[in-house]
């Protein structure tokens, strides 16, 4: 499948605000997606965005969306201790006839007391 | 509460077994989906199915197979296990169809140890 890219490692501290990036490769996705994973756990979906919007916001998520750069972000505001989990980004993938998601790597967030 | 369930969390088998992983969901989902997780690589998907008997390849199908006989049940098997198939293993189902809003939902996954 095609590449979804983001860093691997993000370290914050508790209180201060978290970002993670990520650069897609279809720019026909029509939806983006983020994904947290716990440890020892399946993936939940976090949030997601639909193309023709450049930001969204959910309590103290938020992402923005780059169209022209195929770059998506997700800021999470006040990190917790609790927000110590993997993130994935994702978009449709056209590889898959449509039906399947292509994730990136993850960015494993550690949020430091 | 939407479910998906894998029928065990860790599974340990030997070289050359055959490794059954069932997969179940209770949302009457069309797709479902298997995806290996792996350090350093994220989530890889092996293999999909839109309907009931339906299959298609993902990116690493090679030493896999599935079944699919039952909407609520995706079943994948390694016929001769391997011990570069010793991976987590997560199950996966959505119900839209291409192109559309697709939230996939996970289950807890079963970490596979091949001796």
């Amino acid at each position: 499948g095609e590449d979804v890219e983001q860093s691997l490692f993000l370290s914050v501290r508790e209180g201060d605000s978290s970002v993670i990036n990520c650069t897609y490769t279809d720019s026909s996705s029509t939806y983006l997606y983020w994904y947290k994973q716990e440890p020892g756990a399946g993936l939940q979906l976090l949030t997601y965005i639909f193309s023709n919007m450049d930001m969204k916001q959910d309590q103290r998520l938020t992402v923005l969306l780059n169209k022209k750069d195929k770059h998506l972000s997700l800021r999470i505001a006040d990190t917790q201790t609790g927000d110590s989990a993997i993130y994935f980004c994702a978009e449709t993938s056209n590889s898959n006839s449509g039906y399947a998601l292509n994730f990136g790597k993850g960015t494993s967030l550690l949020v430091t007391p | 509460d939407v479910k998906v369930t894998q029928s065990s969390r860790y599974l340990v088998k030997r070289t050359g077994e055959k490794v059954f992983l069932e997969c179940v969901q209770d949302m009457d989902h069309e797709n479902m989906f298997w995806y290996r997780q792996d350090p350093g690589l994220g989530l890889r998907l092996i293999y999909f199915s839109y309907d009931v008997k339906m299959k298609e390849k993902g990116d690493i199908p090679e030493g896999y197979s599935v079944s699919r006989e039952k909407k609520e049940r995706f079943s994948l098997i390694l016929e001769s296990a391997s011990t570069n198939q010793t991976s987590m293993y997560l199950c996966a189902s959505s119900l839209s169809r291409a192109g559309g809003y697709n939230e996939q939902f996970f289950g807890p996954g079963t970490r596979l140890t091949v001796l």
